[in-house]
């Protein structure tokens, strides 16, 4: 069974510019989770979708960031405009629908904003 | 709102020997689930193992042990017979059983395993 994929594995842009993510789910995965994690710090959930609808977006900086899941299988995150303080690893997790199952995590995407 | 406090940033064991890492939890919550997520260098984050609050009994995935004492909100991974690939980041995680699922994590232990 092929894992969470994810693309760029690593990227670095001037800040005020735009950067994007991709991130493919396991098969059959309804639910998607993008989480931020900052150096020496624990993932924090910035987007969860549920196939193609947006179930917590809560601490997701809307003025800067945006998600979307079309069709309910990949997802992009974007970011625009990047700040220093958006450097960090990106990562993508997916689940069956329901809150008892695993969350299987990508590699992440590294993201240094200079 | 809960939280998730590791109290060790680093630990190190020999081979061999065995390991235990602190993780702390708070919430008002009765029911929900504990993990610890293992996160290799440079490599995906993977889950080691699982507790649910409603089972008293410590969950074990061969070497990996939990202790989980839910009046003192304590959830402490053991690692017996450590190994080389053993070295990692490791997060200790929570999640309401009423919420969406999100995991809300510690900010991890790095355990250095030396031969």
């Amino acid at each position: 069974e092929a894992g969470v994929a994810q693309s760029p594995r690593y990227k670095i842009i001037e800040k005020r510019q735009s950067v994007a993510f991709w991130c493919n789910p396991i098969s059959g995965h309804a639910t998607l989770y993008w989480y931020q994690q900052i150096l020496g710090q624990g993932p924090k959930l910035l987007i969860q979708f549920q196939n193609n609808g947006v179930v917590d977006d809560s601490q997701l900086p809307k003025d800067r960031f945006s998600a979307e899941r079309l069709k309910g299988v990949d997802s992009t995150l974007k970011i625009q405009p990047a700040k220093l303080e958006d450097s960090a690893v990106y990562l993508c997790a997916s689940s069956v629908r329901g809150m008892a199952y695993e969350q299987y995590f990508g590699p992440g995407t590294r993201l240094t904003v200079t | 709102a809960q939280t998730v406090t590791q109290s060790q940033p680093e630990m190190s064991v020999q081979e061999a020997e065995t390991v235990t890492l602190s993780c702390t939890y708070d919430t008002s919550e009765s029911d929900y689930y504990l993990f610890w997520y293992k996160q290799p260098p440079s490599r995906q984050m993977i889950l080691v193992i699982r507790q649910e609050a409603y089972k008293q009994q410590n969950a074990t995935e061969n070497r990996f042990s939990v202790n989980f004492q839910k009046a003192a909100k304590s959830f402490s991974l053991k690692i017996s017979d450590s190994q080389l690939g053993d070295a990692a980041m490791y997060f200790c995680a929570y999640r309401s059983r009423r919420n969406t699922g999100k995991l809300i994590f510690g900010q991890g232990t790095t355990l250095q395993v030396k031969p």
